[in-house]
């Protein structure tokens, strides 16, 4: 099956640093990646869709100044959460969705961010 | 209204019990419909879609009604491995994710 890659996998970082988290679909072309937000016992929460080769479009309420969307390649989509601080400490997740995979989303394995 | 609704739960059930998940859309134009299971601090994982004639995937049933816009999924026989999170997703332009409705399975 199709696989995403995510990582790091667990990020601690002090206030006021910037975590970049990194998603890769390998083996198949990702036309489209999702980043979601999840706060502990809540459910997902959309953040962003990013489009290779154009700009992220942003959920409402998601400061795209703070949570910086890249999407260069059609296999690499990366966040940078810019001047993290405690607020921002939850998991993030990236999702792909293929071009050929009959619109089926494949996750990442998450980024737990812990911000001290 | 939220977009996608689900069973609040928890759902707490012995192995072996059938349990049923109710999932509404308020998006009457949603094009596709499926079931992720996730697990605690895990990534959702696709456990299948849902199509209008119905489907089943093993102990795995799942039910598409688009004029009530309600979507469901039966767990037969259940086991202490079905213990997680059960995540509605319906997709029209982007991929909404219900809240989820956490099973415990018993032993």
């Amino acid at each position: 099956g199709a696989v995403v890659s995510q990582h790091p996998s667990w990020v601690i970082c002090k206030s006021g640093t910037s975590v970049k988290i990194e998603c890769r679909s390998l083996d198949f072309q990702a036309t489209t990646m999702f980043w979601y937000r999840q706060f502990p016992k809540q459910s997902l929460m959309l953040m962003a869709t990013s489009n290779e080769g154009s700009k992220a479009t942003y959920e409402q309420g998601v400061e795209k100044d703070k949570f910086l969307i890249n999407h260069a390649s059609l296999t690499l989509s990366t966040l940078t959460v810019t001047s993290a601080h405690p607020e921002d400490s939850s998991f993030y997740i990236c999702s792909a969705l293929g071009t050929v995979l009959n619109e089926k989303l494949f996750f990442g394995s998450g980024t737990q961010l812990s911000v001290l | 209204r939220k977009e996608v609704e689900q069973d609040p739960g928890p759902f707490n059930v012995p192995e072996g019990a059938t349990v049923a998940f109710n999932c509404t859309y308020s998006n009457s134009a949603s094009q596709s419909f499926f079931w992720y299971r996730q697990d605690c601090r895990k990534e959702p994982k696709l456990l299948m879609s849902v199509y209008s004639s119905g489907n089943e995937d093993g102990r795995f049933t799942a039910q598409l009604n688009r004029a009530s816009q309600y979507i469901s999924l039966l767990i037969r026989d259940s086991k202490l491995s079905d213990s997680a999170t059960y995540l509605c997703v319906v997709n029209k332009q982007n991929f909404v994710f219900g809240p989820g409705t956490r099973l415990s399975v018993l032993p």
